[in-house]
């Protein structure tokens, strides 16, 4: 069964915070992915990576970075966390772009991240 | 510009009969198509795909439907049990990667499954 792991839960910082989202996966997936749930927004993709040290923007990538030293472990920073980016934080992850598969991209059970 | 368009946020449907939930995409290259199932607190869950090549596919209780000429999709739900009261995404992918290609969003519509 796949598993992908986020870090924390819940989580509250500070304006101006750096904050740190830690996500793993089980599965060598080389897809790994950060979306954002927001109400009566859905899930929107903040950045993506499909190999280790590659990244791409997604469609709301303003304030936020990302980080992929390991296949497994794939990290999205808040560089000077506020208050709009309040939200759900939503990790997945996929079999590679290359290997076309009807395999549906697996989430993580989130993390409610509140910027005070 | 909204590419997935769920219009309905909420439906509310009595246990044991049909539950429609609709998608509408307006990006033709989209090839791929998918409905996630998110409960409160959880992670988004894969229930169901098709491919742009097949107009029909189902598994047990979950039927989806796809219409490119209308750019429609539409989940079936046969019958509606309570446990199905979730939140459900429609998505959508382009390019040969598939369903783990970047995916592309609607806001979702909630179902409601009334004992």
């Amino acid at each position: 069964d796949v598993k992908v792991t986020q870090s924390s839960r819940y989580l509250v910082k500070r304006t101006g915070e750096k904050v740190f989202l830690e996500c793993v996966q089980d599965m060598d997936h080389e897809n790994m992915f950060w979306y954002r749930q927001d109400p009566g927004l859905g899930l929107r993709l903040i950045y993506f990576s499909y190999d280790v040290k590659m990244k791409e923007k997604g469609d709301i990538p303003e304030g936020y970075s990302v980080s992929r030293e390991k296949k497994e472990r794939f990290s999205l920073i808040l560089e000077s966390a506020s208050t709009n980016q309040t939200s759900m934080y939503l990790c997945a992850s996929g079999v590679g772009i290359g290997r076309y598969s009807n395999q549906p991209q697996h989430f993580g059970d989130g993390t409610r991240l509140s910027i005070l | 510009d909204q590419q997935v368009k769920q219009n309905s946020p909420s439906l509310s449907v009595q246990e044991g009969r049909i539950s429609i939930l609709n998608c509408d995409y307006t990006n033709s290259m989209f090839d791929y198509f998918l409905w996630y199932k998110k409960y409160p607190a959880e992670g988004p869950t894969f229930l169901i795909s098709i491919s742009s090549i097949k107009d029909k596919n189902e598994d047990g209780r979950f039927t989806v439907f796809l219409n490119k000429s209308a750019k429609h999709l539409s989940l079936h739900i046969v019958p509606s049990q309570p446990g199905d009261s979730a939140v459900y995404f429609c998505a959508a992918s382009a390019g040969s990667g598939g369903s783990n290609y970047k995916l592309t969003f609607g806001k979702g519509t909630l179902l409601t499954v009334n004992p």
